[in-house]
C-alpha cells in the first residue's frame, strides 16, 4: 500500500493568514493527488485534484502544488469558513489511500 | 445534480454482516469513467477507502478489508451495495457512498454518510 503522511497534524491560524499543509507519499504517485476539506458532521468536499487543478466552485485562495512524492496545499488569506480538517488522497494504482488529516484551527 | 444516499442498519451485532445500500440520483451508475464505492470514518478518526466498482463489474478492494468486503451494482435500480462480514467494534464508523472519477481517481461526489455502530 502507498502510505500518505500529512504535516502538521494540526495548526492554529488567524483570518488573513497564509496556511500551508504538506502531504508526502511513500512512493511516487505522479500527479494522482487530491485534497479535501471536511467540516464537523459533514462529508468531505473535494478541493483540488491532479495535484493542482481547482475543483469547480472552489475559491481561488486554495491552491495545490507538487508531484511524485511531495505535495502542498496552500490557503492564502484564510477565511472563517476555511477552518476544518484537510485530507490528501492518492489515486495511483488500484488501491487508494488518504492522509491522516490536518486540523486547521483558529488562533 | 448528482446525489448519493446511504441506507444502513444503524446497529449491527458483532460477527454479523453489515449491509449498506447506496442510491444514486441525478446521474447513472452506468456512466463511463466513474467508479462507485464506499469510504468510512471511525468516530474522531480519519478517512479509509473500502471498495469501488465500475459498472462493467470490475471491482477494487482495500487490501486490509478485502477478505470481508463485497461490492456490487444494480444498474436497473441505479444502486450499489456494500457487504462487510464478521464485523467487530473496530468497524463502527460513518460509512459514505462516494463516486470516484476515473481520470485522476479522486472522489468528486459524496453521500451525507450513515453511522453504523457495531454492538451487542
Amino acid at each position: 500500500d502507498i502510505q500518505m503522511t500529512q504535516s502538521p497534524s494540526s495548526l492554529s491560524a488567524s483570518i488573513g493568514d497564509r496556511v500551508t499543509i504538506a502531504c508526502r507519499a511513500s512512493q511516487s504517485i505522479s500527479n494522482y493527488l487530491s485534497w479535501y476539506q471536511q467540516k464537523p458532521g459533514k462529508a468531505p468536499k473535494l478541493l483540488i485534484y491532479s495535484a493542482s487543478t481547482l475543483q469547480s466552485g472552489v475559491p481561488s485562495r486554495f491552491s495545490g502544488s507538487g508531484s511524485e512524492t511531495d505535495f502542498t496545499l496552500t490557503i492564502s488569506n484564510l477565511q472563517p469558513e476555511d477552518f476544518g480538517i484537510y485530507y490528501c488522497q492518492q489515486g495511483y494504482g488500484s488501491s487508494w489511500t488518504f492522509g491522516q488529516g490536518t486540523k486547521v484551527e483558529s488562533k | 445534480q448528482l446525489q448519493l444516499q446511504e441506507s444502513g442498519p444503524g446497529l449491527v451485532k458483532p460477527s454479523d454482516t453489515l449491509s449498506l445500500t447506496c442510491t444514486v440520483s441525478g446521474g447513472s451508475v452506468g456512466s463511463s469513467n466513474f467508479y462507485w464505492g464506499c469510504v468510512r470514518q471511525p468516530p474522531g478518526k480519519g478517512l479509509e477507502w473500502i471498495a469501488s466498482m465500475y459498472y462493467s463489474g470490475r471491482t477494487y478492494y482495500n487490501p486490509s478489508l478485502k477478505s470481508r468486503v463485497t461490492i456490487s451494482i444494480d444498474t436497473s435500480k441505479n444502486q450499489f451495495y456494500l457487504n462487510l462480514t464478521s464485523v467487530t467494534a473496530a468497524d463502527t464508523a460513518v460509512y459514505y457512498c462516494a463516486r470516484l472519477n476515473g481520470n485522476w481517481f479522486y472522489f468528486d461526489s459524496w453521500g451525507q454518510g450513515s453511522l453504523v455502530t457495531v454492538s451487542s
